[in-house]
């Protein structure tokens, strides 16, 4: 069975704090993706990256940064210098490449506020 | 390139009816799945459909039906609408597998009175 936990329910910080977003995922499977996805207050869900179970290379994007550690199951999204356009609710993901069950499993979801 | 849209947006029924949701995925993407959004439950994947056949089905009651058109365009089905199926019903599409990007479409949002 997939898991995916997301601890942080809430956080609130003030613009410009860097923040860090924590995911741990639990899965048997040797071969999967993981992702991150934003979603504003609109509702609908963004698409911010997503990582090959394969590659534990670090990647950044602007002021995203996203940390992939195998060894803890880990998967932590990083906003750096945050801005009040930031606050969002950010779901970890996870989806089994292998095998033929494309089902993905999110997280419970970490709602960010960022304060002027 | 035209996103993932959805039909309708919001949606007020009542407990015992049904309803037809309609989700139109990216030009040339063949894989669409969808998820239900509860405040309790947290995004839950429903069903996925590829080339019109259902390749994989979450944990919800028969009263959820989906089906997969030959354009890709999917709908979802629910019969005998409850109180709890209030709930936002996001649609998501990727080119063959959901191990691709997936993208959502904005969801809709069905209100069960």
């Amino acid at each position: 069975a997939q898991k995916v936990t997301q601890a942080q329910t809430e956080i609130s910080v003030v613009e410009k704090e860097d923040v860090t977003l924590d995911c741990v995922y639990e899965t048997r499977d040797t071969t999967y993706y993981l992702f991150w996805y934003k979603q504003p207050p609109s509702g609908e869900l963004v698409f911010l990256i997503r990582r090959n179970s394969f590659d534990e290379q670090n990647e950044i994007s602007g002021r995203y940064s996203w940390n992939f550690q195998k060894s803890t199951s880990s998967f932590n999204f990083t906003i750096t210098a945050s801005q009040v356009v930031d606050s969002a609710v950010y779901f970890c993901a996870l989806i089994n490449s292998g095998g033929s069950n494309y089902k993905l499993t999110f997280g419970k979801g970490t709602l960010l506020t960022v304060n002027p | 390139k035209a996103g993932v849209t959805q039909t309708p947006r919001y949606l007020i029924k009542t407990r015992g009816q049904q309803v037809t949701l309609s989700c139109s995925p990216i030009s040339g993407h063949r894989s669409v799945s969808w998820y239900q959004q509860t405040p309790g439950q947290g995004l839950q994947f429903l069903f996925e459909y590829f080339s019109e056949t259902q390749r994989n089905k979450g944990n919800f009651p028969g009263r959820f039906s989906g089906r997969q058109f030959s354009n890709s365009r999917s709908e979802m089905n629910v019969s005998t609408l409850e109180l709890g199926d209030s709930a936002l019903y996001l649609c998501a599409s990727s080119l063959t597998i959901p191990g691709n990007e997936q993208f959502f479409g904005p969801g809709t949002r069905l209100t069960v009175l």
